[in-house]
């Protein structure tokens, strides 16, 4: 199976939370990350975590980290129309000397009004 | 400050031909690693370069080659390019020899396709 998987898509209407879900299975990642990628644009750092933390707040985002169940969220408060965008989850852990992102397929997150 | 530019930001190719893509990492970086992201998909690891040589490298052919320059600026090249070849590819960097795990920024990619 997949290292890193999500669900693919998610729709929320404006103004709700939206919560996205990834599970990977290397039980030696040292960081976690979401990354967001909007049509036709790289990849933009949203925030990661650190495998000693279970949860990090960051204005709107908050990520929860369970390590026992490798299970990783990502919550945004007050969803609006601009946060569509696809939704990367990935690990790393410092394998061959440095960290290198294994990413899931993404979750297509849509909001409408 | 600029962060990760990439070139070409689009290109189209025929079967057969070969390309070179072009990264300047963000400043201070040193690390460089390239990405292959096929349509919905998430980006699959190429290969990652330090000091000018290939330090990982992901399970991707060789066909696909790179280089790193004293200013630790990158390219990739693919030869003998394939209709899946297409694809978004991205660069990344990172500082202090790729030891940093929390720091790791992309590009806006190049688009390839081959027709």
């Amino acid at each position: 199976g997949e290292d890193v998987e999500q669900s693919l898509f998610l729709s929320v209407r404006e103004g709700d939370s939206s919560v996205i879900n990834c599970t990977y299975t290397d039980s030696s990642s040292t960081y976690l990350y979401w990354y967001k990628q909007e049509p036709g644009a790289g990849l933009q750092l949203l925030t990661y975590i650190f495998s000693n933390m279970d949860m990090k707040q960051d204005q709107r985002l908050t990520v929860l980290l369970n390590k026992k169940d490798k299970h990783l969220s990502l919550r945004i408060a007050d969803t609006q129309t601009g946060d569509s965008a696809i939704y990367f989850c990935a690990e790393s852990n410092r394998s061959g000397g440095s960290y290198i992102p294994t990413f899931g397929r993404g979750t297509s997150l849509i909001v409408h009004p | 400050d600029a962060g990760v530019t990439q070139s070409p930001t689009h290109l189209i190719k025929t079967r057969g031909q070969q390309v070179t893509l072009r990264c300047s990492p963000k400043s201070g970086h040193d690390t460089v690693s390239w990405y292959q992201q096929a349509l919905g998909q998430g980006p699959q690891f190429i290969f990652q370069y330090y000091e000018e040589e290939e330090r990982q490298r992901g399970n991707f052919p060789d066909r696909f080659s790179g280089h790193q320059f004293p200013n630790y600026s990158s390219e990739l090249n693919v030869n003998a390019l394939l209709l899946g070849d297409s694809a978004l590819y991205l660069c990344a960097s990172t500082p202090d020899r790729g030891h940093s795990g929390n720091t790791i920024y992309f590009g806006e990619g190049s688009w390839l396709t081959v027709v």
